[in-house]
C-alpha cells in the first residue's frame, strides 16, 4: 500500500503476556518513529530509528520494551510481560530522512491489557 | 527535557465562530508543525513553520511561529463542523526527536 501500515488493529491481552506490533513504513522512508497515544492525550515519543540502527532509546518506558528494524523496512515493538497501564494506541510513522520534517502516520495498534 | 504544553486542552465552539489554539515552550525549536488527528486515524501534518516570526496560511487556518522560535500558534476563521478533532504541535529540533504537544481537542457544533 502507499501509506504506513500497522498491524494488529486492535489488540487485547492479558496481564503478563508478551505482544508484538508490527508497522510497514512507506516504501523508501529511511527514517521510522514509534510513539505511544494515550486515551485523549498527546503523544509520547518511544523510538526512533534511521534505517536500521536505532539512535536513541531513551523513551523507552522500560527493559519491558524493545524494538527493532530490518533494513529500511518492518519495524516490530515487543512489550514483554504486560501491565495495565501500557494499554494505549501505539502510533507508527515514518519520513523520507529525518530531517525533511513530515512524518506520515500509521492508524495505530490499540492494546488493551486487562 | 523538551516539553510543549498546548492550550485550550478542551475547546466547544458553534459553527462561524474563531478560535486560537497556542503551544508552548521553554525550549528553542529549528521548526514547529502543527497535525489534526480523526478518531480512529493517525496525525496528518497541516503545515511545518521554520523561521522565527513565520506566518503560514492554509485557507481558513492561520500558523504563526514565535520570533524565538519557543512558541506557535493555529488561528481557524469561521470555523467548521469538518475542523473537529485534536490537534497537535510538534517541535523539531537539529535531530530526529519531534516532541509532540499535549493537544487540543476541539470540537465544533453546527
Amino acid at each position: 500500500g502507499a501509506g504506513v501500515s500497522q498491524s494488529p488493529s486492535n489488540k487485547v491481552t492479558e496481564k503478563g503476556k508478551d505482544v508484538e506490533l508490527r508497522c510497514d513504513p512507506i516504501s523508501g522512508h529511511t527514517a521510522l518513529y514509534w510513539y505511544r497515544q494515550r486515551l485523549g492525550q498527546g503523544l509520547e515519543f518511544l523510538i526512533y530509528f534511521q534505517g536500521n540502527s536505532a539512535p536513541d532509546k531513551s523513551g523507552l518506558p522500560s527493559d519491558r520494551f524493545s524494538a527493532e528494524r530490518t533494513g529500511e523496512s518492518v519495524s516490530t515493538l515487543t512489550i514483554q510481560r504486560t501491565q495495565q497501564e501500557d494499554s494505549a494506541v501505539y502510533l507508527c510513522a515514518s519520513s523520507r530522512d529525518s530531517y525533511t520534517g513530515e512524518l506520515f502516520f500509521g492508524e495505530g495498534s490499540r492494546l488493551t491489557v486487562l | 527535557t523538551q516539553l510543549l504544553e498546548q492550550s485550550p486542552q478542551f475547546l466547544s465552539i458553534q459553527e462561524g465562530e474563531n478560535l486560537t489554539v497556542y503551544c508552548n515552550s521553554s525550549s528553542v525549536f529549528s521548526s514547529l508543525q502543527w497535525y489534526r488527528q480523526e478518531p480512529g486515524e493517525g496525525p496528518v501534518l497541516l503545515v511545518t513553520v521554520v523561521t522565527g516570526g513565520e506566518v503560514k496560511k492554509l485557507k481558513r487556518l492561520t500558523f504563526q511561529f514565535g520570533d524565538a522560535r519557543k512558541d506557535s500558534s493555529l488561528h481557524i476563521t469561521a470555523a467548521q463542523p469538518g475542523d473537529t478533532g485534536l490537534y497537535l504541535c510538534a517541535g523539531g529540533g537539529r535531530t530526529y526527536k519531534y516532541i509532540f504537544g499535549t493537544g487540543t481537542r476541539l470540537k465544533v457544533l453546527a
